[in-house]
């Protein structure tokens, strides 16, 4: 167990929906991160926020947002679903207390597999 | 934008052999960190290096920091069926100071 938790575990919704997956990191991080993986694919950084602030965007489309609450908890939003945007959602988190801006170890959450219909 | 290229992409070897797998790039990095992810949960940090040359285990499993510091390499030893997954290396870039994930290699063990 990472720690990190995340959900739902799964998602089953329509086509032009819109969904928000939910992240709380380790106790003690303050980075989350956000990651797409489809099937047989990689891990594709979408975003991360740092302490309640954005700090670095990846291939993350216009139709999804995030935020990182004072809890450091975090949620991704993703809207106008598509078929496409069926997978697996990953968040991790990090402590990020090392060098100024400088990633740390991730550890990651089980992950919500969504399903678009 | 920097790479991590990740070899083999996929294995498939029999129970008891040995494993190999690498991960190189022309950037250097501060970090290589190598991950195993079983199907349809979250990558699980194996081990972590942080100096060029560190050689580190853990079980069955051996890493290496590569001298360039453009490299890292993974081996696992007497393979058994539940080491199946995707293994993923990652480093943390000197230059940008970002974590980025190699695309990883599949590993299939027949027993």
């Amino acid at each position: 167990d990472s720690g990190v938790t995340q959900t739902p575990k799964h998602l089953i919704t329509a086509t032009g929906q819109r969904v928000t997956l939910r992240c709380s990191p380790r106790s003690g991080d303050l980075s989350v991160y956000w990651y797409q993986q489809s099937l047989d694919q990689g891990l594709q950084f979408l975003i991360q926020y740092y302490n309640g602030e954005e700090r670095a965007k990846g291939n993350i489309l216009e139709r999804f947002s995030a935020q990182q609450f004072p809890d450091l908890h975090s949620e991704l939003n993703l809207s106008s679903l598509e078929l496409g945007d069926s997978a697996l959602y990953f968040c991790a988190s990090s402590p990020n207390v090392g060098l100024a801006g400088f990633d740390d170890e991730q550890y990651f959450g089980p992950g919500t597999r969504l399903t678009v219909t | 934008g920097q790479q991590l290229n990740q070899s083999p992409q996929s294995m498939f070897i029999q129970e008891g052999e040995d494993v190999s797998m690498n991960c190189t790039s022309s950037s250097i990095f501060n970090t290589w960190l190598w991950y195993k992810q079983d199907p349809g949960e979250g990558p699980v940090l194996l081990i972590a290096l942080y100096k060029a040359g560190e050689l580190t285990s853990n079980g069955r499993l051996t890493a290496q920091f590569g001298i360039t510091r453009k490299d890292s390499f993974l081996n696992i030893s007497a393979s058994i069926p539940s080491d199946v997954g995707i293994y993923f290396c990652a480093g943390i870039s000197s230059n940008t100071g970002k974590l980025i994930f190699g695309q990883g290699t599949t590993l299939q063990v027949k027993p």
